[in-house]
């Protein structure tokens, strides 16, 4: 158990419509990631967020957003959902220091019929 | 992209040591060498990682050569819950609180530990 909770663990939901993703990172982390892992892509980042202050940004949709609150807890917000969007979605922490490791959860499963 | 070449699939016995290597002949001075592992559609499990030392914990061993272009991970006595994915990864070394870098991952080697 990696500490860090995602939920939800599956989410089917239709084309167009709108989801969050929730993510609790492990305690004392200040550091939380988003990555998407869909079947022909492998493992994307798409943002990070450092104590609140987005860090950095991969190829992340302008569909998608994310913030972290004063908890430091995560969401990822999907809109306008299309078919390709389907993947699993991963939250991984970290203390935020030079150079530790990220934890990763194991994930939301989102399909979009 | 990926800085990091590794084998798309290995096989190791079940009680043997697995050896997976990795390449990554234009890592730079401040960068460091991770390894992760992803079992069937889990979160990735984070191993170990190393900048120039030969390092070990718990799971593994990460022995890097001397020139810093290539690593070797070694799973001293492989078992059947080793199957997975691993993933080599050349990370740099975060320079600011909070800007410890991300994770760029490319497409692994499938490891199969066959009983």
């Amino acid at each position: 158990d990696s500490g860090v909770t995602q939920t939800p663990k599956h989410l089917i939901t239709a084309t167009g419509q709108r989801v969050t993703l929730r993510c609790s990172p492990r305690s004392g982390d200040l550091s939380v990631y988003w990555y998407q892992q869909s079947l022909d892509q492998g493992l994307q980042f798409l943002i990070q967020y450092y104590n609140g202050e987005e860090r950095a940004k991969g190829n992340i949709l302008e569909r998608f957003s994310a913030q972290q609150f004063p908890d430091l807890h995560s969401e990822l917000n999907l809109s306008s959902l299309e078919l390709g969007d389907s993947a699993l979605y991963f939250c991984a922490s970290n203390e935020g220091l030079y150079n530790s490791p990220l934890h990763f959860g194991n994930g939301t499963r989102l399909t979009v019929t | 992209d990926a800085k990091t070449t590794q084998p798309p699939s290995m096989d190791c016995a079940e009680g043997r040591a697995a050896n997976l290597p990795c390449n990554h002949s234009t890592i730079s001075g401040n960068e460091y060498v991770y390894w992760y592992r992803q079992i069937h559609s889990q979160g990735p499990q984070y191993i170990i990682h190393g900048l120039k030392n030969n390092e070990t914990n718990e799971m593994a061993s990460l022995i890097i050569t001397e020139d810093r272009k290539s690593s070797t991970l070694i799973l001293p006595h492989a078992t059947l819950r080793d199957t997975a994915v691993y993933y080599c990864i050349v990370r740099p070394r975060g320079t600011t609180q909070g800007g410890s870098e991300k994770l760029v991952f490319g497409k692994g080697t499938k490891l199969t530990v066959n009983p």
